[in-house]
This record gives C-alpha cells, sequence and structure tokens, in this order.
C-alpha cells in the first residue's frame, strides 16, 4: 500500500529558531500533500495545501511566511516553521494524494515542542 | 454550528462489545465519507471510505452513511483492546480528491 514517510518523528528547538518537517510518498507520486496541524484532543486542522512545482494554498488565519512549504518533487514536500515560538507547539501531519489512488495517506506525524 | 460533530468521548466498553461511533454534518454537498483510526502520537490511518449513502463491511468493521440525515457511524463488532484509539471521521464534496474536514475524533478504550 501507499507509505508517506514523515521526519522527524519529535523535535524540540529553542524560540526564535527554524525548524524543517519532511515528507515523502515512498511508493507512488504525490501530485498533492496535505499539512494538518493537531492540538491534544483537537481535530486535524488544514493547513495548506500544496502542489508539486505550484505555491502552496494557505487556509485562512494561517501565515504563509511563517510556515513555508515547499513541494519541489512529486515525492517530498517540506514544512519549515520559521521563528518558531511556544505557540507553534503542536502536532504536525502530512498527507498525500496519488495520482490514481483514493484517499488519502497520512504521515506518522512529527511532534514539534518550542522552548 | 460546526461542519462536522463528533462526540469526543472518551468512550469506554469491554473486549467483545459492539461499539458504535457516529458523525453528524450540515453541508449536503458531501459525498465521500471516510473513517480513519489514529493512535496517541501517530498519523491517521485509513479504515473504510464510502461514497454517498448505504453501508460497507469490511471484516469486524461497518460504515453507514444516511445522506438523508446527514449521519454517519461506524460500528465495531468484537472489540479488542487493540482497538483502543481515537477514530476520526473525515468527508468531503466532489470527489475523494477534495480537501477533508474532519471530526474532532472519538477515543475509544477497550478493556480486556
Amino acid at each position: 500500500g501507499a507509505v508517506v514517510s514523515q521526519h522527524p518523528s519529535r523535535v524540540i528547538c529553542k524560540s526564535g529558531t527554524s525548524v524543517k518537517i519532511e515528507c515523502r510518498s515512498l511508493d507512488f507520486q504525490a501530485t498533492t500533500m496535505f499539512w494538518y496541524r493537531q492540538f491534544p484532543k483537537k481535530s486535524l486542522m488544514l493547513m495548506a495545501t500544496s502542489n508539486e512545482g505550484s505555491k502552496a494554498t494557505y487556509e485562512q488565519g494561517v501565515e504563509k511566511d511563517k510556515f513555508l512549504i515547499n513541494h519541489a518533487s512529486l515525492t517530498l514536500s517540506t514544512l519549515t516553521v520559521t521563528s518558531a515560538h511556544p505557540e507553534d507547539s503542536s502536532f504536525y501531519i502530512c498527507s498525500a494524494r496519488g495520482t490514481g489512488g483514493v484517499g488519502y495517506t497520512f504521515g506518522s506525524g512529527t511532534r514539534l515542542t518550542v522552548v | 454550528q460546526k461542519e462536522v460533530e463528533q462526540d469526543p468521548g472518551p468512550l469506554s466498553v469491554p473486549e467483545g462489545a459492539i461499539v458504535s461511533l457516529n458523525c453528524t454534518y450540515s453541508n449536503s454537498a458531501f459525498q465521500y465519507f471516510m473513517w480513519y483510526r489514529q493512535y496517541s502520537r501517530k498519523g491517521p490511518e485509513l479504515l473504510m471510505y464510502t461514497y454517498s449513502s448505504g453501508n460497507k463491511e469490511d471484516g469486524r468493521f461497518t460504515a453507514q452513511v444516511d445522506k438523508s440525515s446527514k449521519y454517519i457511524s461506524l460500528f465495531i463488532r468484537d472489540s479488542q483492546p487493540s482497538d483502543s484509539a481515537t477514530y476520526l471521521c473525515a468527508m468531503s464534496a466532489n470527489s475523494g480528491y477534495s480537501t477533508l474536514t474532519f471530526g474532532k475524533g472519538t477515543m475509544l478504550l477497550v478493556s480486556p
């Protein structure tokens, strides 16, 4: 089945630094990838949609200059949290939609803690 | 009114029980309905995927969609401790490839 690898699974960083999260589709080409944020006991909130080779589409209220998304190839999308602050601490999850598959495959998530 | 409503639980049941998980929604444009299972600190994994109204069965899991009532259900038969997780409903309009709207998720605890 389709596999999406997300790395790192956990990261702790200092306030003001930047963190990059990678999302790779291992056995299929992902034309579209989605980035979600999830707070404890809350639902998945879509942050942005990225299509390979074009700019990401951000959801209302998501700062595009803070959450930089790059989808440079059909197998890799990255989310960079710039100038991280403690309020950015959350669980970030990517998902990918393949070129011919049904539904979405999720990565295993990244627990970001900003201290 | 939120687009998708889901009781967060937790729902505690003994092993072997039949579990019923539900979501209601308000957007009549939703046509594709999914159930995801999410273990703690992991990404969601797709359990069931249905289009429009009707039932779909896969092993111990049965998904039901009633579009007239805007109500979907997931039934788990012979529940196991390994079923303990958070179950999220998700739905989308137009096609299975548009963005998903998720419920908050219901935490299920199955005790041995």
